[in-house]
């Protein structure tokens, strides 16, 4: 069972370009998440999508964007790479809670993005 | 929308002591309260959750106690261990399961 899997682990981007970070989980969550992890600012939310096809915006949206497609996959695309954008991205997915039954979020091991 | 403040950012104490990191939330409608454990260069990884019907859960060293009138939780770590240095998370989340907001995050050294 490999849990949560992004790609790739390592990437520098040069200012301008695009790329896409791909996120695949095997466990059949409906919740899919994008984090970033920068120093000092913990796990800011970037996109999350409760189901194929639904996509929403978290706390810091802007230059990126997200489909879903099938319940399994969620890559982040960023549009024109910004040295802002050098970060630690954490793909994320978990089952859907209702009412007080949270959920564990499990995330993927990180992609270590830098823009120069 | 939620907001989760954390506190210290930065703690260190002596193998053997205790160790307490605070948090507060601001959405009235936010009833689960996990807190993630994430060591040097890994992903983060749940040590231990809540629910806004329960006021305290323990598991061995680790505890956290929720106060939902003041909106704030706590995580508690006894006879620290060195293993136990590390960044660790508070998160808030709402009903359903939608959009997990996480605390700055508190740097834990542990000194042997």
């Amino acid at each position: 069972n490999a849990g949560v899997t992004q790609t790739p682990k390592f990437q520098v981007l040069k200012t301008g370009q695009s790329m896409t970070l791909q996120c695949a989980q095997d466990m059949n969550h409906e919740y899919m998440s994008w984090y970033r992890q920068d120093p000092g600012m913990g796990l800011r939310l970037i996109h999350y999508s409760v189901g194929a096809g639904i996509t929403d915006q978290g706390e810091v949206p802007n230059g990126y964007n997200v489909s879903r497609s099938t319940t399994e996959d969620f890559p982040l695309r960023l549009l024109s790479a910004a040295p802002s954008q050098t970060s630690v991205y954490f793909c994320a997915s978990s089952r859907m809670g209702t009412g007080v039954s949270g959920n564990t979020i499990y995330f993927g091991e990180g992609s270590w993005l830098t823009v120069v | 929308g939620e907001n989760v403040e954390q506190h210290p950012s930065t703690l260190s104490v002596q193998e053997g002591d205790s160790a307490v990191i605070k948090c507060t939330y601001s959405d009235s409608a936010s009833n689960y309260f996990p807190w993630y454990k994430q060591e040097l260069g890994k992903r983060p990884q749940l040590i231990i959750d809540i629910r806004s019907n329960v006021g305290e859960k323990k598991d061995q060293r680790i505890a956290v106690t929720l106060n939902k009138t003041a909106k704030h939780f706590s995580l508690h770590i006894t006879e620290t261990q060195p293993e136990d240095s590390a960044v660790y998370f508070c998160a808030a989340n709402n009903t359903g399961g939608f959009k997990t907001i996480f605390g700055a995050g508190t740097r834990l050294f542990v000194k042997a």
